[in-house]
């Protein structure tokens, strides 16, 4: 049980354009997911908190109006860059808690390593 | 800032040891903690979780050490096998709230 998947798994896109990510819940109901990104050999940094029908809480330094989440339903929450650059290439992570049970715990996605050219 | 920290960012062990990674945290408002396993290309899978109200708790091989008044954590693995290889991050929440924050990690190698 709480298996989150991410599509596309790897994307290479050329400067300029956008790139569209998702991040679905396959076996849970998720209030609340989130977006990570995460460097070589470093580790995850947030990126925003997005709960189901509202607007997504993104953190410190991130550009709303460049990285794009939308949270339609209880499954399914997207991130989408826009107008992408080469320093916007990195590993690209979601997670999502559960609407029931242990709602503390976030389980993650497999990831979306995405390569600006 | 707070910040959650590792004391060591490499350790490598005999296949059949026992492994301790060891996570430094500095928020005493953190009630929750994770241990997560990454591996190469893949996203964290979680692992074992534990609260602030328990000092130990175990699961399968691996066993979770909350030590509060020095606000230091473990991840204590046994038997560790050459699947046990990644890179092992401790996460920390915050009384109330939903964001976690993340370790450095601990690159764990299992040598046969």
């Amino acid at each position: 049980g709480a298996v989150v998947s991410q599509h596309p798994s790897w994307v290479i896109c050329k400067s300029g354009t956008s790139v569209k990510i998702e991040c679905r819940s396959l076996d849970f109901q998720a209030t609340t997911m989130f977006w990570y990104r995460q460097f070589p050999k470093q580790s995850l940094m947030l990126m925003a908190t997005s709960n189901e029908g509202s607007k997504a809480t993104y953190e410190q330094g991130v550009e709303k109006d460049k990285f794009l989440i939308n949270h339609a339903s209880l499954t399914l929450s997207t991130l989408t860059v826009t107008s992408a650059h080469p320093e916007d290439s990195s590993f690209y992570i979601c997670s999502a808690s559960p609407a029931s049970g242990n709602q503390e715990t976030q389980y993650f996605g497999p990831g979306t390593r995405l390569l600006v050219l | 800032g707070e910040s959650v920290g590792l004391h060591l960012p490499t350790l490598s062990v005999q296949e059949g040891d026992n492994s301790i990674i060891n996570c430094a945290y500095s928020n005493s408002a953190s009630d929750y903690f994770i241990w997560y396993k990454q591996e190469s290309g893949k996203g964290p899978q979680f692992i074992i979780d534990i609260r602030s109200n328990m000092d130990k708790r175990q699961g399968q091989r691996v066993t979770v050490l909350l030590n509060k008044t020095v606000k230091h954590l473990s991840l204590q693995i046994a038997a560790t096998q050459p699947g046990d290889s990644a890179v092992y991050f401790c996460a920390e929440r915050e009384t109330s709230g939903s964001r976690l924050t993340f370790g450095e990690g601990t690159q764990l190698t299992v040598n046969p």
